[in-house]
């Protein structure tokens, strides 16, 4: 029930295109859904977070689309640039004894063809 | 403002023997999360700590890790007797407190056991 799934793998995309990773959870008591990007030899950097009383959030390229019912949620990156070429990561959280201990997916390789 | 600070980068060790992992939280955070990263995969929650104190260690695996946010100076990853199963990225996260959502990480700690 802890689990958050992560689609796809990997994902190719030419630039200027759509980028489109999925995620999936099962634990309603989550109450914080955050993206964090990746890159080689890096740490972990919070790129959009969204909570479930919205169905989407945008920041500039980047847009989170919020599904409750359906417990899914998706980073959707417009126009996506060979600088966006990274690994990006949701995760899932609630609050318990203080702390968001953060449940993350897998992990979605993305790669921008010039 | 200095980042989440970790050290060492990269550290080889042999099996059996010890390995510790530092990280300095940034300015005014007080609240520290060690996770793992094993390769191609999504990091995994291990510990969450506050001054002198473990909240929660739900992630730790119950022999040869241990873990410490003393009073003054950096948290500690400690692992005793690394088996080559623990070759892998460790990161820690900072965040201030009543801002618990926002988790900051640092570059990471990468282990190779040998």
């Amino acid at each position: 029930q802890q689990q958050v799934k992560q689609s796809p793998q990997s994902l190719i995309v030419q630039k200027g295109g759509i980028s489109i990773i999925n995620c999936a959870y099962e634990n309603t008591a989550f109450d914080y859904f955050p993206w964090y990007q990746q890159f080689p030899g890096k740490g972990p950097a919070l790129l959009i977070a969204i909570r479930p009383d919205v169905s989407e959030k945008k920041e500039g390229r980047f847009t989170i689309s919020f599904n409750k019912s359906a417990k899914q949620f998706s980073l959707h990156i417009m126009d996506s640039q060979p600088g966006d070429s990274a690994t990006y990561f949701c995760a899932a959280s609630q609050k318990l004894q203080g702390a968001q201990k953060l449940v993350f997916g897998q992990g979605t390789r993305l790669t921008i063809n010039p | 403002n200095a980042g989440v600070m970790q050290n060492p980068r990269h550290l080889v060790r042999r099996r059996g023997q010890e390995a510790r992992l530092r990280c300095s939280p940034m300015k005014g955070h007080s609240h520290v999360y060690w996770y793992r990263q094993l390769p191609e995969e999504g990091l995994k929650f291990m510990v969450y700590l506050q001054k002198e104190n473990i909240i929660d260690e739900s992630g730790m695996p119950k022999e040869r890790f241990s873990a410490e946010f003393p009073k003054e100076g950096p948290s500690i990853l400690r692992i005793q007797q690394v088996v080559r199963g623990d070759s892998a990225a460790y990161f820690c996260a900072s965040s201030p407190s009543g801002r618990y959502n926002e988790q900051f990480f640092g570059p990471g700690t990468r282990l190779t056991v040998l």
